[in-house]
């Protein structure tokens, strides 16, 4: 079975501050997505990477996928209010004999004005 | 945003009894997952289907059954409330398979009391 672990598990920052969530695993993904949810919503996809060191930028967040395809970043940049929720992880792959996306616990990240 | 709607958004119900969510999606996308959420697990899948009538089971298939009779409409029984099921539903939906991109409804919040 395939495993994502995310950290932190909760983070919270002053508006401007800079930070950054890990997605790891032993396993490899053929391509890995970051998802944001707000409260009372379902997740939302910000991005997929799918190619060993891919780096893909949307406005103030960064997101690294690692060379060997086992674990990704997501950097935010002068943290805004706007930024605070859920960010989630998700792989391609197989648990329990069953392919589908498998998802780390989530950074809960919070942003004070 | 992705055309899912989920009902009842909110829901209280008795332990014992049977309650049905449902799903219906305006994309005509083929496939449709049912998941739940809960603190300190993440999302985690109950059931999927990949089409009219052809459903596979999740990670937490037990206690839950499923049924999609025509595309746009995906049905999620617990056929005997717990209060263990007590939890956020998310509906999803997809073009393509369980390992790509999904677009998530909005959420059912169930008590079992």
């Amino acid at each position: 079975t395939q495993l994502l672990e995310q950290s932190p598990q909760f983070l919270s920052i002053q508006e401007g501050e800079n930070l950054t969530v890990y997605c790891n695993s032993s396993s490899v993904f053929s391509s890995l997505q970051w998802y944001r949810q707000e409260p009372g919503e379902g997740p939302v996809l910000l991005v997929t990477v799918v190619t060993g060191g891919e780096v893909k930028k949307l406005k103030r967040l960064t997101f690294q996928f690692g060379d060997a395809r086992k674990d990704s970043s997501l950097h935010i940049t002068a943290a805004q209010p706007g930024d605070t929720g859920l960010y989630l992880c998700a792989g391609d792959g197989r648990k329990d004999s069953n392919y589908q996306l498998i998802w780390g616990a989530g950074t809960k990240l919070i942003i004070k004005p | 945003d992705a055309g899912i709607t989920q009902s009842p958004r909110h829901k209280v119900t008795e332990t014992g009894t049977p309650v049905t969510l449902r799903c219906h999606q305006t994309e005509n996308h083929r496939y449709m997952y049912w998941y739940r959420q809960d603190p300190g697990h993440g999302l985690r899948l109950i059931h999927y289907s990949y089409g009219v009538k052809d459903t596979d089971k999740g990670e937490v298939s037990d206690g839950y059954s499923v049924s999609r009779s025509k595309t746009e409409d995906f049905l999620l029984t617990l056929e005997s409330a717990t209060s263990s099921q007590t939890s956020v539903y998310f509906c999803a939906i997809s073009s393509t398979g369980p390992g790509n991109t999904i677009y998530f409804g909005e959420g059912s919040w169930l008590t079992v009391v």
